[in-house]
Protein backbone atom coordinates (compact mmCIF):
# COMPACT_ATOMS: atom_id res chain seq x y z
CA UNK A 1 0.00 0.00 0.00
CA UNK A 2 1.15 3.34 -0.95
CA UNK A 3 1.13 6.35 1.20
CA UNK A 4 0.45 8.45 -2.22
CA UNK A 5 -2.44 6.86 -4.26
CA UNK A 6 -2.71 6.93 -7.90
CA UNK A 7 -5.28 5.34 -10.13
CA UNK A 8 -3.56 1.92 -11.44
CA UNK A 9 -4.46 2.63 -15.42
CA UNK A 10 -5.64 5.58 -17.67
CA UNK A 11 -6.28 5.64 -21.49
CA UNK A 12 -7.23 7.81 -23.87
CA UNK A 13 -7.18 8.23 -27.86
CA UNK A 14 -4.73 10.19 -29.21
CA UNK A 15 -5.34 13.94 -29.01
CA UNK A 16 -6.88 13.72 -25.90
CA UNK A 17 -6.19 15.02 -22.50
CA UNK A 18 -5.56 12.49 -19.63
CA UNK A 19 -4.82 13.18 -15.86
CA UNK A 20 -3.51 11.10 -13.23
CA UNK A 21 -4.33 12.22 -9.25
CA UNK A 22 -1.58 11.73 -6.04
CA UNK A 23 -4.01 11.49 -3.57
CA UNK A 24 -2.06 12.23 -0.43
CA UNK A 25 -2.59 12.96 3.37
CA UNK A 26 -2.08 16.00 5.82
CA UNK A 27 1.73 14.22 6.49
CA UNK A 28 3.08 14.95 2.74
CA UNK A 29 1.32 16.85 0.11
CA UNK A 30 -1.10 18.27 2.68
CA UNK A 31 2.13 19.39 4.72
CA UNK A 32 3.63 21.39 1.72
CA UNK A 33 5.83 19.30 0.74
CA UNK A 34 5.97 19.30 -2.95
CA UNK A 35 5.01 16.97 -5.43
CA UNK A 36 7.38 15.13 -8.22
CA UNK A 37 6.34 13.12 -11.35
CA UNK A 38 8.24 10.49 -13.42
CA UNK A 39 7.90 8.79 -16.49
CA UNK A 40 8.95 4.98 -17.29
CA UNK A 41 8.97 2.85 -19.79
CA UNK A 42 9.26 -1.01 -19.69
CA UNK A 43 12.96 -2.09 -18.96
CA UNK A 44 14.28 1.45 -18.40
CA UNK A 45 15.00 3.64 -15.52
CA UNK A 46 12.19 6.66 -14.54
CA UNK A 47 13.23 9.48 -15.68
CA UNK A 48 12.13 13.12 -14.79
CA UNK A 49 8.97 14.64 -16.08
CA UNK A 50 7.78 17.13 -13.60
CA UNK A 51 9.62 18.51 -10.47
CA UNK A 52 8.09 21.00 -7.92
CA UNK A 53 4.66 20.72 -8.60
CA UNK A 54 4.61 21.85 -11.93
CA UNK A 55 8.17 22.67 -13.50
CA UNK A 56 9.27 21.01 -16.65
CA UNK A 57 12.92 19.97 -16.70
CA UNK A 58 14.65 20.88 -19.64
CA UNK A 59 13.50 18.53 -22.99
CA UNK A 60 10.15 17.64 -21.34
CA UNK A 61 7.26 18.75 -23.69
CA UNK A 62 5.12 21.40 -22.82
CA UNK A 63 1.99 18.42 -23.08
CA UNK A 64 3.13 17.79 -19.78
CA UNK A 65 1.35 19.67 -17.35
CA UNK A 66 1.53 19.54 -13.21
CA UNK A 67 -0.76 20.80 -10.57
CA UNK A 68 -1.26 20.80 -6.72
CA UNK A 69 -4.15 21.86 -4.74
CA UNK A 70 -4.73 20.77 -0.91
CA UNK A 71 -3.62 16.94 -0.18
CA UNK A 72 -3.46 15.74 -4.04
CA UNK A 73 -1.42 16.60 -7.23
CA UNK A 74 -2.62 15.92 -11.06
CA UNK A 75 -0.15 15.17 -14.16
CA UNK A 76 -2.00 16.14 -17.40
CA UNK A 77 -1.01 15.06 -20.66
CA UNK A 78 -2.04 17.24 -23.51
CA UNK A 79 -2.48 15.95 -26.76
CA UNK A 80 -1.67 12.37 -26.19
CA UNK A 81 0.84 10.76 -28.15
CA UNK A 82 1.15 7.18 -29.03
CA UNK A 83 5.26 7.85 -27.28
CA UNK A 84 3.57 8.76 -24.53
CA UNK A 85 2.37 5.35 -23.51
CA UNK A 86 4.69 4.18 -20.27
CA UNK A 87 3.99 4.26 -16.47
CA UNK A 88 4.16 7.36 -14.60
CA UNK A 89 5.18 7.86 -10.54
CA UNK A 90 4.81 10.96 -8.20
CA UNK A 91 6.96 11.17 -5.40
CA UNK A 92 6.80 13.66 -2.35
CA UNK A 93 8.25 13.09 1.40
CA UNK A 94 6.21 11.85 4.44
CA UNK A 95 6.84 13.36 8.24
CA UNK A 96 4.24 11.00 9.66
CA UNK A 97 7.87 8.88 11.04
CA UNK A 98 11.04 11.08 10.19
CA UNK A 99 10.90 15.00 10.96
CA UNK A 100 13.26 15.46 8.07
CA UNK A 101 10.69 13.57 5.88
CA UNK A 102 11.05 10.30 3.60
CA UNK A 103 10.60 10.14 0.32
CA UNK A 104 7.54 8.46 -0.94
CA UNK A 105 6.17 7.54 -4.33
CA UNK A 106 2.38 6.80 -5.82
CA UNK A 107 2.07 3.03 -6.71
CA UNK A 108 2.22 4.19 -10.62
CA UNK A 109 -0.40 4.93 -13.09
CA UNK A 110 -0.09 3.15 -16.40
CA UNK A 111 -1.37 5.31 -19.18
CA UNK A 112 -2.44 3.29 -22.39
CA UNK A 113 -3.17 5.39 -25.87
CA UNK A 114 -5.84 3.71 -27.24
CA UNK B 1 26.64 14.85 -19.32
CA UNK B 2 25.78 13.53 -15.65
CA UNK B 3 25.43 9.32 -15.56
CA UNK B 4 25.33 6.75 -13.14
CA UNK B 5 26.32 3.03 -12.82
CA UNK B 6 24.69 0.58 -10.71
CA UNK B 7 27.69 -2.30 -10.04
CA UNK B 8 27.57 -5.27 -8.05
CA UNK B 9 26.57 -9.02 -7.67
CA UNK B 10 23.30 -9.86 -9.37
CA UNK B 11 22.86 -13.04 -7.45
CA UNK B 12 22.64 -13.22 -3.55
CA UNK B 13 22.40 -15.79 -1.49
CA UNK B 14 19.67 -15.47 1.23
CA UNK B 15 20.43 -14.02 4.52
CA UNK B 16 23.58 -13.00 3.32
CA UNK B 17 24.57 -8.52 2.82
CA UNK B 18 24.00 -7.43 -0.78
CA UNK B 19 26.41 -4.58 -1.29
CA UNK B 20 26.20 -2.34 -4.40
CA UNK B 21 28.37 0.83 -5.78
CA UNK B 22 27.25 3.73 -8.13
CA UNK B 23 30.15 5.12 -10.24
CA UNK B 24 29.09 8.57 -11.18
CA UNK B 25 30.41 10.13 -14.32
CA UNK B 26 30.50 13.89 -15.00
CA UNK B 27 30.07 15.38 -12.09
CA UNK B 28 31.34 15.12 -8.69
CA UNK B 29 29.33 13.59 -5.33
CA UNK B 30 30.73 16.33 -3.34
CA UNK B 31 28.76 18.96 -4.81
CA UNK B 32 26.37 20.70 -2.04
CA UNK B 33 23.59 21.32 -4.66
CA UNK B 34 22.84 17.56 -4.96
CA UNK B 35 21.94 14.34 -2.75
CA UNK B 36 22.36 10.78 -3.73
CA UNK B 37 20.22 8.07 -3.45
CA UNK B 38 19.05 4.50 -4.27
CA UNK B 39 15.59 3.06 -5.02
CA UNK B 40 14.60 -0.11 -5.89
CA UNK B 41 11.53 -1.78 -8.06
CA UNK B 42 10.15 -5.15 -7.86
CA UNK B 43 9.51 -6.61 -11.28
CA UNK B 44 5.91 -5.46 -12.75
CA UNK B 45 5.92 -3.12 -9.22
CA UNK B 46 6.30 0.43 -8.39
CA UNK B 47 8.96 2.54 -6.77
CA UNK B 48 10.08 2.09 -3.30
CA UNK B 49 12.89 4.57 -1.53
CA UNK B 50 15.75 2.94 0.38
CA UNK B 51 17.90 5.63 0.85
CA UNK B 52 19.55 8.76 0.60
CA UNK B 53 23.41 10.38 1.51
CA UNK B 54 25.00 13.97 1.20
CA UNK B 55 27.96 14.73 0.69
CA UNK B 56 28.52 15.25 4.44
CA UNK B 57 28.03 11.84 4.73
CA UNK B 58 24.68 12.54 6.68
CA UNK B 59 22.18 9.63 5.47
CA UNK B 60 18.55 9.16 5.56
CA UNK B 61 16.80 5.52 5.27
CA UNK B 62 13.49 4.15 4.92
CA UNK B 63 12.00 3.23 8.23
CA UNK B 64 11.15 -0.11 6.67
CA UNK B 65 14.34 -0.64 5.79
CA UNK B 66 16.24 1.12 8.25
CA UNK B 67 17.79 -1.69 10.34
CA UNK B 68 19.54 -3.49 7.50
CA UNK B 69 20.74 -0.39 5.56
CA UNK B 70 24.11 1.18 5.46
CA UNK B 71 25.13 4.12 2.83
CA UNK B 72 28.61 5.37 2.48
CA UNK B 73 30.12 7.51 -0.22
CA UNK B 74 34.05 7.29 -1.34
CA UNK B 75 34.71 10.79 -2.77
CA UNK B 76 37.84 9.58 -3.62
CA UNK B 77 36.46 7.19 -6.49
CA UNK B 78 33.73 9.33 -6.91
CA UNK B 79 31.34 6.79 -5.28
CA UNK B 80 28.22 5.58 -3.26
CA UNK B 81 27.34 2.55 -1.94
CA UNK B 82 24.64 0.11 -0.40
CA UNK B 83 24.74 -2.00 1.68
CA UNK B 84 22.03 -4.23 2.57
CA UNK B 85 22.10 -7.25 5.44
CA UNK B 86 20.11 -10.22 5.82
CA UNK B 87 18.78 -10.73 2.26
CA UNK B 88 15.60 -12.69 1.30
CA UNK B 89 13.54 -13.96 -1.45
CA UNK B 90 11.89 -10.36 -1.49
CA UNK B 91 14.58 -8.23 -2.02
CA UNK B 92 14.67 -9.34 -5.07
CA UNK B 93 14.33 -6.75 -7.23
CA UNK B 94 15.89 -3.96 -9.52
CA UNK B 95 17.87 -1.31 -7.58
CA UNK B 96 18.79 2.16 -8.99
CA UNK B 97 21.65 4.81 -7.68
CA UNK B 98 19.96 8.32 -8.49
CA UNK B 99 20.94 12.26 -7.71
CA UNK B 100 18.57 14.26 -6.21
CA UNK B 101 18.35 18.16 -6.61
CA UNK B 102 18.55 20.19 -3.30
CA UNK B 103 15.69 22.21 -2.62
CA UNK B 104 15.60 26.07 -1.49
CA UNK B 105 16.98 25.23 1.67
CA UNK B 106 19.55 22.45 0.44
CA UNK B 107 17.15 19.69 1.55
CA UNK B 108 16.88 16.75 -0.70
CA UNK B 109 13.93 17.31 -3.03
CA UNK B 110 13.61 15.32 -6.54
CA UNK B 111 15.52 12.91 -8.49
CA UNK B 112 16.70 14.22 -11.72
CA UNK B 113 18.86 11.54 -12.98
CA UNK B 114 18.82 7.93 -13.01
CA UNK B 115 21.21 4.87 -13.26
CA UNK B 116 19.93 2.11 -15.65
CA UNK B 117 19.25 0.05 -12.78
CA UNK B 118 20.90 -3.27 -11.79
CA UNK B 119 18.78 -6.79 -11.05
CA UNK B 120 19.67 -8.47 -8.10
CA UNK B 121 18.19 -11.87 -7.27
CA UNK B 122 18.53 -13.29 -4.07
CA UNK B 123 18.19 -17.36 -3.78
CA UNK B 124 20.83 -20.14 -2.84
Amino acid sequence: QSVLTQPPSVSGAPGQRVTISCTGSSSNIGAGYDVHWYQQFPGTAPKALIYGNSNRPSGVPDRFSGSKSGTSASLAITGLQAEDEADYYCQSYDSSLSASGDVVFGGGTKVTVL
Amino acid sequence: QLQLQESGPGLVKPSETLSLTCTVSGGSISNSRYYWGWIRQPPGKGLEWIGTIYYTGSTYYNPSLKSRVTMSLDTSKNQFSLKMSSMTAADTTVYYCARLRSGNYYEPYSFDSWGQGILVTVSS
